[in-house]
């Protein structure tokens, strides 16, 4: 198994408060993604990263930001949770996304965060 | 804008009733089609990267198959721990990676 890890695995917290979600990997790829899912909509990219410093945005980023300061983590901040952002959040990583070339994505184990 | 369907949404399975799950795309250029098992409260495991038109993968009682619009994930004489839900996502040119729906299959003993 690829070796990525999420913290926390659970969190509940209240509409306002400031969420912050780690994802550390051991592989040392380039690339680090931020995902949502829910039901109905499938895996939903939020932001992603190409290296370190270097992010973009996904299909859903309104209401998240991300950092990456070391190769290795990636953190997902939620400044203002809403309910809205209740959901499973995934961290996955890739070594590349050039064509035929290693380009597959590996996922970590989820987050489930509750916003009362 | 690039865009993954798949059917059935979900299927039941008899022990050993072999059949086949479908994911059509629409992609700007194909870098890669991607499958996925996801087992409930787990995260994505990866199956099978294909990359070009005609080719095939296998792995135990899994073989995925390319065409140009779709790709199909095989099951032959599935056991009750194939259940699981079935991910196809696809890499294109145009944007980042893009995951279908899925498919919920149930394999019954």
């Amino acid at each position: 198994d690829a070796g990525i890890t999420q913290s926390p695995r659970h969190k509940v917290t209240e509409t306002g408060t400031p969420v912050t979600l780690r994802c550390h990997q051991t592989e040392n790829h380039r690339y680090m993604y931020w995902y949502r899912q829910d039901p109905g909509h499938g895996l939903r990219l939020i932001h992603y990263s190409y290296g370190v410093k270097d992010t973009d945005k996904g299909e859903v980023s309104d209401g998240y930001s991300v950092s990456r300061s070391k190769t290795e983590d990636f953190l997902l901040t939620l400044e203002s949770a809403t309910s809205s952002q209740t959901s499973v959040y995934f961290c996955a990583i890739s070594e590349s996304q050039l064509a035929g070339d290693d380009n597959e994505q590996f996922f970590g184990p989820g987050t489930r965060l509750t916003v009362l | 804008e690039d865009q993954v369907t798949q059917s059935p949404e979900a299927l039941r399975l008899q022990e050993g009733e072999s059949s086949s799950l479908n994911c059509s795309y629409t992609v700007s250029g194909l870098r890669g089609l991607f499958w996925y098992r996801q087992d409930p409260g787990k995260g994505p495991e990866f199956l099978f990267t294909l990359y070009s038109a005609g080719e095939e993968k296998e792995k135990e009682r899994l073989k995925a198959t390319l065409t140009k619009k779709e790709s199909f994930l095989h099951i032959t004489a599935p056991k009750p721990e194939d259940s699981a839900t079935y991910l196809c996502a696809v890499l294109g040119y145009g944007q980042n990676f893009v995951f279908g729906p899925g498919t919920r299959l149930s394999v019954l003993p």
